[in-house]
């Protein structure tokens, strides 16, 4: 069964508006961990932010911050003042337990246009 | 600095062979995996290794073998068996902990091309 779903395939957006990624995942488990990554057409998979399941407040790095609602399994990312640099693929993932293995979404593309 | 190497960044195989792709890391991460990608698609696993000389099956191992000889080193061998190779081939590691925040440092790919 699918544990991360990303709805949106791909979105395009403006510079300097805020876009928001759609993530809601599926676990029975009460300890987990939620990621964003980023990965540009070079390949390469950057980390940009971690919200944790005890966490009281969402977390927020910079431009990115995770709007994580917990009753409803989602974990949204908000870009904040998008940059042409934004476009990439966008990957939300979870990970269960210190030992489990990170599961990802399908991803979502995303295209800031000037 | 630390970090996780895989090499080559480029690699051509022709049909029936077997081919290994290189993962090294010094982060002395526990836990190292191996996922492919497919163009426009998520990260599929392939295999991980918690610890040394130990290792499983991921969702598509079919078609391609590992060993983890090393706490630093996991190489992926892609063989003959698997018969749609051509992908983007990621490599990550992780530390592993009594807690779920870790996430994962990946290499900058291996890009397979059969040809």
């Amino acid at each position: 069964a699918q544990k991360i779903t990303q709805t949106q395939p791909g979105m395009f957006v403006q510079e300097k508006e805020a876009v928001t990624l759609d993530c809601t995942y599926d676990t029975s488990d009460p300890s987990y961990g939620l990621f964003w990554y980023k990965q540009p057409s070079s390949g390469e998979m950057i980390f940009l932010i971690y919200q944790g399941s005890y966490d009281q407040q969402n977390a927020t790095e910079g431009r990115y911050s995770l709007n994580f609602q917990k009753a409803r399994k989602s974990a949204n990312l908000v870009i904040s003042a998008s940059q042409l640099g934004d476009s990439a693929m966008y990957f939300c993932a979870m990970r269960e337990d210190s030992w489990g293995k990170l599961q990802f979404g399908a991803g979502t593309q995303v295209v800031v246009t000037p | 600095d630390g970090g996780i190497t895989q090499s080559p960044k480029y690699l051509f195989r022709k049909e029936g062979q077997n081919v290994t792709l290189s993962c090294e890391q010094n982060l002395n991460h526990d836990a190292m995996y191996w996922y492919r990608q497919d163009p426009g698609q998520g990260l599929r696993l392939i295999y991980y290794s918690q610890i040394v000389n130990d290792f499983q099956k991921g969702d598509i191992a079919e078609g391609y073998s590992v060993s983890r000889e090393k706490k630093e080193s996991f190489p992926l061998t892609v063989t003959s068996a698997q018969k749609n190779p051509t992908a983007f081939y990621l490599c990550a590691s992780s530390m592993t902990t009594g807690r779920p925040n870790y996430g994962y440092t990946f290499g900058s790919g291996t890009r397979l091309t059969v040809v």
